[in-house]
């Protein structure tokens, strides 16, 4: 079965601080790779996606997440975060398991000191 | 941009009590989703539903849950008895899905479920 680690509970930065959020998934097979993002009171909501072609993705609000297969692993960056970052952060992923489950990470809580 | 809504916001329930979450998933999406977090934990994936019928669930949805289509808008989970460790919040999805694995879930706002 799949499965997602990420490997920050809680991460705390100061604005303009470089941000990478890690994740590792398990599944032998084909899959697409999300980030999902919640801010306070809000929906979770798409940042970015992966499914084939390059494997660096540029996603909303400055955000890019790289997939390096050999690892298993699709983290998350920005260059430099805003106070306006803070949220929760999901890892996700999709695999072909025929009812399309997406299977989701422990979350990452993000806060950035303004 | 189209939304998926839930209702209720937030629900409390006596413990062995049935609850009925509603969902109105985007118009024109095929797969639905729900989705479950409770406080401090993952988001886990309970079940999907495509074509009227469920196409894969977790499991942790156990007899105790059904959903169901009633209509062409919404889309409804029950829980038949509540257990206090059926306090969460229950996120609906729903995806297009047309083309196979690259689709993003959309999330309706979630119901806060406390089973007292």
């Amino acid at each position: 079965a799949q499965s997602v680690s990420q490997h920050n509970h809680h991460v705390i930065l100061s604005e303009a601080a470089s941000l990478e959020l890690g994740c590792n998934y398990s599944y032998g097979g084909t899959v697409n790779l999300f980030w999902y993002v919640q801010y306070p009171g809000q929906h979770l909501q798409l940042l970015l996606k992966y499914f084939s072609g390059d494997p660096l993705v540029k996603g909303i609000k400055g955000f890019e997440a790289e997939f390096i297969k050999s690892k298993f692993s699709f983290n998350l960056r920005k260059p430099s975060v805003q106070w306006s970052d803070t949220a929760e952060y999901f890892c996700a992923v999709m695999a072909n398991t025929g009812g399309f489950k997406t299977i989701f990470g422990a979350g990452t809580r993000l806060f950035v000191k303004a | 941009e189209p939304e998926v809504t839930q209702t209720p916001s937030h629900q409390v329930t006596q413990m062995g009590q049935e609850v009925i979450l509603r969902c109105v998933p985007i118009s024109n999406h095929l797969y639905f989703y729900w989705y479950r977090q409770i406080l401090g934990q993952k988001v886990e994936f309970l079940v999907s539903f495509y074509n009227n019928e469920i196409s894969e669930k977790s499991e942790i949805f156990d007899d105790q849950f059904s959903v169901e289509r009633p209509d062409g808008s919404n889309f409804t989970l029950k829980i038949r008895s509540t257990k206090l460790e059926d306090s969460a919040m229950y996120f609906c999805a729903s995806s297009e899905a047309s083309r196979g694995l690259n689709e993003k879930l959309f999330f309706g706002s979630g119901t806060q479920l406390s089973v007292l």
